[in-house]
């Protein structure tokens, strides 16, 4: 079965540190892969997706992302976050053109110190 | 547009009780899916649907756990009976031609069973 792994599960850091928060994925063929924040108290937005093409993907707030297929690994990174970055980040996929099934990780939180 | 809707914000029940959980997906969106958030778990697919027709509810935990789609403006997700395990954030997301343009979520329903 398809399933997503993040590295972390919790990470903290200091303003104008650099990000890089890791995922794996386990299935093999195409694969379309997202990144969602949820802002605590809040539901998940999209951060940023990848579907084909150049494999690093801009995001909204200076996020982006590289796709490494020969890794199964779908990394997100910022180059300096700061305290409004703090929220829980989920690394999510789905099979290509199979339309449903948005499989998440289990979730990183960052909590940035100010 | 309002995006995906759900209400209620919170329910809290007692152990036994009936429970319902409402969703109004965005308009023109075909896919509509129902996720469970816990600490434990993290975020779980339970079932999907597909122009109102559920295509996968291998994620349904039991039978005590049923959802439906009555029209494309409208999901429901009912727990009979409730039992405090399935505390948790019961969030419905909706998307337009599967992932395509990516998920949208609700606010979610945080359940409490006590």
């Amino acid at each position: 079965a398809q399933s997503v792994s993040q590295h972390n599960h919790h990470v903290i850091l200091s303003e104008a540190a650099s990000l890089e928060l890791g995922c794996n994925y386990s299935y093999g063929g195409t694969v379309n892969l997202f990144w969602y924040v949820q802002y605590p108290g809040q539901h998940l937005q999209l951060l940023l997706k990848y579907f084909s093409g150049d494999p690093l993907v801009k995001g909204i707030k200076g996020f982006e992302a590289e796709f490494i297929k020969s890794k199964f690994s779908f990394n997100l990174r910022k180059p300096s976050v700061q305290w409004s970055d703090t929220a829980e980040y989920f690394c999510a996929v789905t099979e290509y053109n199979q339309g449903g099934k948005l499989i998440f990780g289990q979730g990183t939180e960052l909590s940035v110190k100010p | 547009d309002a995006g995906v809707i759900q209400s209620p914000r919170h329910e809290v029940t007692e152990m036994g009780q009936e429970v319902t959980l409402r969703c109004k997906p965005i308009s023109g969106h075909d896919y509509l899916f129902w996720y469970r958030q816990t600490m434990m778990r993290g975020l779980e697919l339970l079932i999907y649907f597909n122009n109102n027709v559920p295509i996968d509810d291998s994620g349904m935990p039991e039978d005590r756990f049923s959802a439906k789609m009555p029209n494309a403006s409208f999901s429901t997700l009912k727990i009979q009976p409730s039992e405090p395990r399935d505390s948790a954030v019961y969030f419905c997301a909706s998307s337009f031609q599967g992932d395509s343009y990516g998920y949208t979520f609700g606010s979610g329903t945080r359940l409490t069973v006590v």
